[in-house]
């Protein structure tokens, strides 16, 4: 079993504040990494899928980027919304088809 | 856009009942997956599959559960005789390609299957 691990585990921002939050994996035989935003009673929506070491996405407001050497990857999100409150899970793909989940950052944006 | 969709969306069961959770993958893709969590836990794997057949399972994936493509649309995932301890939100999803190695490819999720057992 990899160990995927997430922190912190839930925020709570105003609209307006600029947050990040991170997610750890193996640094040996990485392949990629996937960030997913999941809302309540929706499916987990595809955010990124990191690469390279050194990556950097974005997509609007959200941002990541990554780190193979020491396993790790950050997610951003500037001027946080209310719309953006959900919880963003990494995967950690190990062979082609297993993914390793973290357990989340369940981020709660007030107006 | 095109999406996963699963039924039902909440199941409730009699402990030992057998159940069957559908999906339909999204129609050009060509490996599919099962995933369930655990309330509290983590999102785990439990199996994929391609080509008509499993290409990989998790050890929780035993006996009593199986897979199956019926038709060129639908994927099932059959519990046989279901415990407590299966109760859980379970997630079809599917990928144009073999999940996770290759860059930019992406494995699409549904909204998942509450299966209580009771």
């Amino acid at each position: 079993i990899l160990n995927v691990e997430q922190s912190p585990q839930s925020l709570h921002v105003q609209e307006g504040d600029s947050t990040n939050f991170t997610c750890s994996f193996p640094s040996s035989n990485f392949y990629a990494l996937h960030w997913y935003r999941w809302e309540t009673a929706k499916s987990p929506e595809a955010l990124f899928v990191m690469t390279l070491n050194g990556d950097e996405k974005k997509k609007g407001r959200i941002s990541a980027t990554l780190n193979t050497k020491e396993g790790y990857s950050y997610l951003y999100i500037k001027g946080s919304q209310p719309e953006d409150s959900a919880t963003y899970l990494c995967a950690f793909p190990h062979n082609f088809n297993k993914f390793y989940f973290g357990s989340g950052t369940k981020l709660n944006v007030k107006p | 856009e095109p999406e996963v969709t699963q039924t039902p969306s909440h199941q409730v069961t009699q402990m030992g009942q057998e159940v069957i959770l559908r999906c339909v993958p999204i129609s050009n893709h060509l490996y599919f997956y099962w995933y369930r969590q655990i309330l509290g836990q983590k999102v785990e794997f439990l199996v994929s599959f391609y080509n008509n057949e499993i290409s990989e399972k998790s050890e929780i994936f035993d006996d009593q559960f199986s897979v199956e493509r019926p038709d060129g649309s639908n994927f099932t995932l059959k519990i046989r005789s279901t415990k407590l301890e299966d109760s859980a939100m379970y997630f079809c999803a599917s990928s144009e390609i073999g999940g996770g190695r290759a860059s930019g490819n992406t494995i699409y999720f549904g909204e998942g299957s509450w299966l209580t057992v009771v």
